[in-house]
C-alpha cells in the first residue's frame, strides 16, 4: 500500500536558517503530493502541494519539488523564521488506488529559536 | 468560507457517558474525513464518507465508536461509553472527492475531548 516516510524529528534551528525536511513516499498509482502544516492549537493547514511529477510546490517562502526518479518531496526554505515553529506532514493522495483518501507521514516537529 | 466548524472545541466527560462530535464540512466538498490525534499515536484516520455514504471504516477502534453522515451538511462522531483512552484531539476535514484534480484536505480546528 501506499506510505510516507518523514525526516524524523524534531528540528531545532535558529531563525534565518536554512530548513530541510526529508520526505520520501511509496504509491503504486500516480499521486498528488502535500505538504501540510500545523500550529499549536490548530488543525492541519495545506502549505503547498504539487500534482505531477517536476512540478514545484511553493508557498510563504517553503518549496518542495515532486522528484518521481527518488520518490521524494523535500520541504525547503531559505530562512526560517520564529513563526515557522510548528509541525510539518507530508501526504500523498493516490486517486487511482485510495479513493480519495490521504497518506499521512509521521509529522516533523520545527521550533525556530530567535 | 467559514471554513471546516467543528463543534464543540472541548469536551469535558466522565468515563462511561456519551460523546457526540459535530462536523460542518465546507459547501461544496462531497469527501468527509474524521481523524484523531494523539502524542502516542499521532494521527489516525477512524473513518471516510463519500457522498454521504462511509466507505473505509477500518479505522474506528472498537464497536463504541460509530459515525454518521445524514447529509451532505453534517455528520457526527459517537463514542458510547467513553473511556479514558478516548481522550485526544479529534480532527475533521473535507476535500472535492477522489474525482478531483486537486483533492486536499481542510481540516477543521478539532474538538480536544478528556474523558476522566
Amino acid at each position: 500500500g501506499d506510505s510516507v516516510t518523514q525526516m524524523e524529528g524534531p528540528v531545532t534551528l535558529s531563525e534565518e536558517a536554512f530548513l530541510t525536511i526529508n520526505c520520501t513516499y511509496t504509491a503504486t498509482g500516480y499521486p498528488s503530493l502535500f505538504w501540510y502544516v500545523q500550529y499549536p492549537g490548530e488543525g492541519l493547514q495545506l502549505l503547498l502541494k504539487a500534482t505531477k511529477a517536476d512540478d514545484k510546490g511553493s508557498n510563504k517562502g517553503f518549496e518542495a519539488t515532486y522528484r518521481k526518479e527518488t520518490t521524494s518531496f523535500h520541504l525547503e526554505k531559505g530562512s526560517v523564521q520564529v513563526s515557522d515553529s510548528a509541525v510539518y506532514f507530508c501526504a500523498l493522495s493516490d486517486q487511482n488506488t485510495n479513493a480519495g483518501k490521504s497518506t499521512f507521514g509521521d509529522g516533523t516537529t520545527l521550533t525556530v529559536k530567535p | 468560507d467559514a471554513g471546516v466548524i467543528q463543534s464543540p472545541r472541548h469536551e469535558v466527560t466522565e468515563m462511561g457517558q456519551e460523546v457526540t462530535l459535530r462536523c460542518k464540512p465546507i459547501s461544496g466538498h462531497n469527501s468527509l474525513f474524521w481523524y484523531r490525534q494523539t502524542m502516542m499515536r499521532g494521527l489516525e484516520l477512524l473513518i471516510y464518507f463519500n457522498n454521504n455514504v462511509p466507505i473505509d471504516d477500518s479505522g474506528m477502534p472498537e464497536d463504541r465508536f460509530s459515525a454518521k453522515m445524514p447529509n451532505a451538511s453534517f455528520s457526527t462522531l459517537k463514542i458510547q461509553p467513553s473511556e479514558p483512552r478516548d481522550s485526544a484531539v479529534y480532527f475533521c476535514a473535507s476535500s472535492w472527492g477522489p474525482q478531483a484534480v486537486s483533492n486536499e484536505q481542510y481540516f477543521g480546528p478539532g474538538t480536544r475531548l478528556t474523558v476522566t
